[in-house]
């Protein structure tokens, strides 16, 4: 069985802090994706990043980076310098590439609120 | 890129009427596509998932009879709620699968409000 833990069920920083979201995950699987979901107060879940399990490379995409360490089985999310906009509950999910009804079914996490505090 | 859309975007119901939600795929064709469901402050639970032309694979505890879903076309997926009642009060969110990438591209989502 496939699950994705969250332990941060909300976390407060002030504007231009540097913040981590963690993830660990449990998956039988040797191939498999990772993603990270924004969800805005708006409710529409905004997709972040997907990541293969034999990536293991770290990623950057200007104030957001992933580091991926299949060894602990963590996907952490790093915010810099924190804005008032990232303010949002953020997901992290697991999908497998081979289950059983083939449909390829994401694993969420509970979800971390953060608050970015002007 | 691959958009979804949910019609509608809030619904308010009396209590044992039925209330049906639309999910489209606007740009791209979807055999697959996927109904979850979040109550306040919770993580989406998959309810089930939706496959073009056959029947719907329900997750465990989901109600078949009350949930039902339809996929007549490969850009459209519908869930009606039968007989709605106040617990059934949620946000309702789909996906569609973009095959090439292995990818779910989620819907806006439907908030229920029966009454």
């Amino acid at each position: 069985a496939q699950k994705v833990t969250q332990a941060q069920t909300e976390i407060s920083v002030v504007e231009k802090e540097d913040v981590t979201l963690d993830c660990v995950y449990e998956t039988r699987d040797t191939t498999y994706y990772l993603f990270w979901y924004k969800q805005p107060p708006s409710g529409e879940l905004v997709f972040l990043i997907r990541r293969n399990s034999f990536d293991e490379q770290n990623e950057i995409s200007g104030r957001y980076s992933w580091n991926f360490q299949k060894s602990t089985s963590s996907f952490n999310f790093t915010i810099t310098a924190s804005q008032v906009v990232d303010s949002a509950v953020y997901f992290c999910a697991l999908s497998d590439l081979f289950s059983g009804a083939g449909s390829y079914q994401l694993t969420f996490g509970k979800g971390t609120k953060l608050s970015v505090i002007p | 890129g691959a958009v979804v859309s949910q019609h509608p975007s809030r619904v308010i119901c009396k209590s044992g009427t039925s209330v049906k939600i639309e999910c489209r795929s606007l740009d791209f064709q979807a055999t697959t596509m996927f109904w979850y469901r979040q109550f306040p402050k919770q993580s989406l639970m998959l309810m089930a998932t939706s496959n073009e032309g056959s029947k719907a694979t329900y997750e465990q505890g989901v109600e078949k009879d009350k949930f039902l879903i339809n996929h007549a076309s490969l850009t459209l997926s519908t869930l009606t709620v039968t007989s709605a009642h106040p617990e059934d009060s949620s946000f309702y969110i789909c996906s569609a699968r973009l095959d090439l990438y292995n990818e779910q591209f989620f819907g806006p989502g439907t908030r229920l409000t029966v009454l």
